[in-house]
């Protein structure tokens, strides 16, 4: 069982929808939480992260975080062409040599239809 | 101020023969690190490094080699090429080591083992 698990869709919404995507995780040693969004044949960029359970917003984007169940999610409201893209989530836990060390989900693949 | 440059692109090799993946990053950062993306399974860390002369492996280090002579260059060697290593390497680098330092991906390096 891998240790982030993401429902890697294809997830296909109007333009304008609301847009809810999920993971959840198995390690309790994770402490940071990440959404990163990759567009075709590029290279992933950092959306938003967080440390505590609870939520965060950033323009559009909400990311929720909720330790206790182990599970985290991204909204992205009025939902715009522009983000048809893969979304990965990411979490951090210390390695041998204490770095945090990233644990990525296997990504949702997201089009919002003008 | 270029970020995270990998190079080639793209590449194409047989069974057997060894080649190395460079990954140069202009920021300073400590942390660098290589993963390998593949369908369905995510970002998967191959090795890192939190500074020169330190690296340490991954989730999935068999058949990688790295070494990190300089801050700036970390390259990926593969020994003896293998069809299982075809798959998309992105290198990343972030300024510490920490959960909240914002890992930056470079454009990534596509790579098909006949």
């Amino acid at each position: 069982q891998k240790e982030v698990e993401q429902d890697p869709g294809p997830l296909s919404v109007p333009e304008g929808a609301i847009v809810s995507l999920n993971c959840t995780y198995s390690n309790s040693a994770f402490q940071y939480f990440m959404w990163y969004r990759q567009y075709s044949r590029k290279g992933p960029e950092l959306l938003m992260y967080t440390y505590s359970s609870g939520n965060k917003e950033d323009g559009r984007f909400t990311a929720q975080v909720d330790k206790s169940s182990k599970y985290i999610s991204l909204f992205i409201r009025d939902s715009q062409p522009s983000d048809s893209a893969t979304y990965l989530c990411a979490m951090s836990a210390p390695g041998k040599t204490g770095a945090n060390n990233l644990f990525f989900g296997t990504g949702t693949r997201l089009t919002v239809i003008p | 101020n270029a970020g995270v440059t990998q190079t080639p692109k793209f590449q194409v090799l047989k069974t057997g023969q060894s080649m190395t993946l460079q990954c140069a990053q202009d920021m300073n950062h400590e942390y660098m690190s290589w993963y390998r993306q593949d369908p369905g399974m995510g970002l998967r860390l191959i090795h890192y490094s939190v500074g020169a002369g330190i690296t340490d492996q991954g989730e999935v280090p068999n058949g990688y080699n790295v070494s990190r002579s300089t801050t700036e260059d970390f390259p990926l060697r593969l020994l003896s090429a293998a069809p299982s290593q075809t798959s998309v390497y992105f290198c990343a680098s972030s300024r510490g080591t920490s959960g909240r330092d914002e890992q930056f991906f470079g454009p990534g390096t596509r790579l098909t083992v006949l």
